[in-house]
Formats: structure tokens, C-alpha cells, sequence
């Protein structure tokens, strides 16, 4: 079935730093593919998304792109902030039902 | 905000007492999901509805049931509840079943003592 991998944590690094957290996924067909972020207390909110390939999906500084041909869909933001500092859920949107499948979660920690 | 309320937000409860969780919308979505969160496992999907009565299994359903008698409420029923459902419970809703965004509700933390 469907799956999806990212890097495990927890991230730590220095405000201004450049971020990468890597997401694969197992899929057939082509799905949507998202990137979720939590912070503490929280639900979940959308940051970015990408429906086909080659699609780049960017907010609040955070771009990811899906690559088709290494199935991929890395989280990347040239400066972090300590504002940044949440966990970071990658996931596909699922032909059956139409659910979201997630990776582990990626927890990121900015010190200033 | 997606117009999504979950009650109750916090509960504790003892093993073997049924509990039931709403999730209620105002967004006249179609889809509804119930996920649970727990360390190391990120979220995975316990149930969801594609519409009023109309409800299917996600990977870790077994101790669970639902129901969805209006468009707007999705409840999700613990039996009889165990310690090891003690979890985070998300409620999400979706216009549809494909590229669009699926809107989570901001959770409700069960205790099972």
C-alpha cells in the first residue's frame, strides 16, 4: 500500500540556518502530496502542498517540490526562526477515501 | 480557521466505560476523518465518512465505531475504552477525495485510567 518516509528527529539547529527535512513516499499513480505543521497544543495546519509533478509548493518562506522520479517531496526554507520551531508532518492524499497517509513526523527546534 | 469543532477537548476516563467523541462542522463538507496521534507513529486513520451513513475502516479501527447521521456531526464511539486508546484524536473534513486540503480540528485529548 501507500506509505510515506521522512527523516526522523528531533532538528536542532541555530536561527538563520538553512532546513531540509527529507520525505519519500510509496505510491501508485500519482497522489497529492502535502506538508502539515504542528505546534504544541495544536491540530494541524496546512503549510504547503503539491498536486502533479514538478509542482513546487511554497509558504511562509518553506518550498518543496514534488519529484516524481525519486518520489520524493523534501521541506526546505533558506532561514529558519525560532517561530519555526513545531513538528513537521509529511503526507499523500490516498485514492481510497481520499485519506491522508503521514510519515512519522519530524520534530524542529530553532535556538536562537 | 476551517469551522471544525471537536468535544470534549479533554476528557479522563475509566478502562471499560464506553466514551464518545464529536467532531461537528460548519463547512457542509462531505468527508470526514478520524485520525489518533501517538509518539512514533505520527497519525493514522481510525475511521472516515464520504457521507451521511456512509463510513469505512482506517488501519487501526478495531475498539472503535462511528457514526454519521447528519452531514455536519461525525462521532466516534470507544465501547469500552482501554488503556491503551489513551491518545490524541483529530477530527479532519474535505470537500472532496482528491487534490483539495483536508482541515484538521484542534484535537481532543483522551486519558484512560
Amino acid at each position: 500500500g501507500n506509505s510515506v518516509t521522512q527523516m526522523e528527529g528531533p532538528v536542532t539547529l541555530s536561527e538563520e540556518a538553512f532546513l531540509t527535512i527529507n520525505c519519500t513516499y510509496t505510491a501508485t499513480g500519482y497522489p497529492s502530496l502535502f506538508w502539515y505543521v504542528q505546534y504544541p497544543g495544536e491540530g494541524l495546519q496546512l503549510l504547503l502542498k503539491a498536486t502533479k509533478a514538478d509542482d513546487k509548493g511554497s509558504n511562509k518562506g518553506f518550498e518543496a517540490t514534488y519529484r516524481k522520479e525519486t518520489t520524493s517531496f523534501h521541506l526546505e526554507k533558506g532561514s529558519v526562526q525560532v517561530s519555526d520551531s513545531a513538528v513537521y508532518f509529511c503526507a499523500l492524499r490516498d485514492n481510497q477515501g481520499g485519506k491522508l497517509i503521514f510519515g512519522q513526523g519530524t520534530e524542529l527546534s530553532v535556538k536562537p | 480557521d476551517a469551522g471544525i469543532t471537536q468535544s470534549p477537548r479533554h476528557k479522563v476516563t475509566e478502562t471499560g466505560t464506553p466514551v464518545t467523541l464529536r467532531c461537528h462542522q460548519t463547512e457542509n463538507h462531505r468527508y470526514m476523518y478520524w485520525y489518533r496521534q501517538d509518539p512514533g507513529h505520527g497519525l493514522r486513520l481510525i475511521h472516515y465518512s464520504y457521507g451521511v451513513k456512509d463510513t469505512d475502516k482506517g488501519e487501526v479501527s478495531d475498539g472503535y465505531s462511528v457514526s454519521r447521521s447528519k452531514t455536519e456531526d461525525f462521532l466516534l464511539t470507544l465501547e469500552s475504552a482501554t488503556s491503551s486508546q489513551t491518545s490524541v484524536y483529530f477530527c479532519a473534513i474535505s470537500m472532496d477525495s482528491s487534490g483539495n486540503t483536508i482541515y484538521f480540528g484542534e484535537g481532543s485529548w483522551l486519558t484512560v485510567v
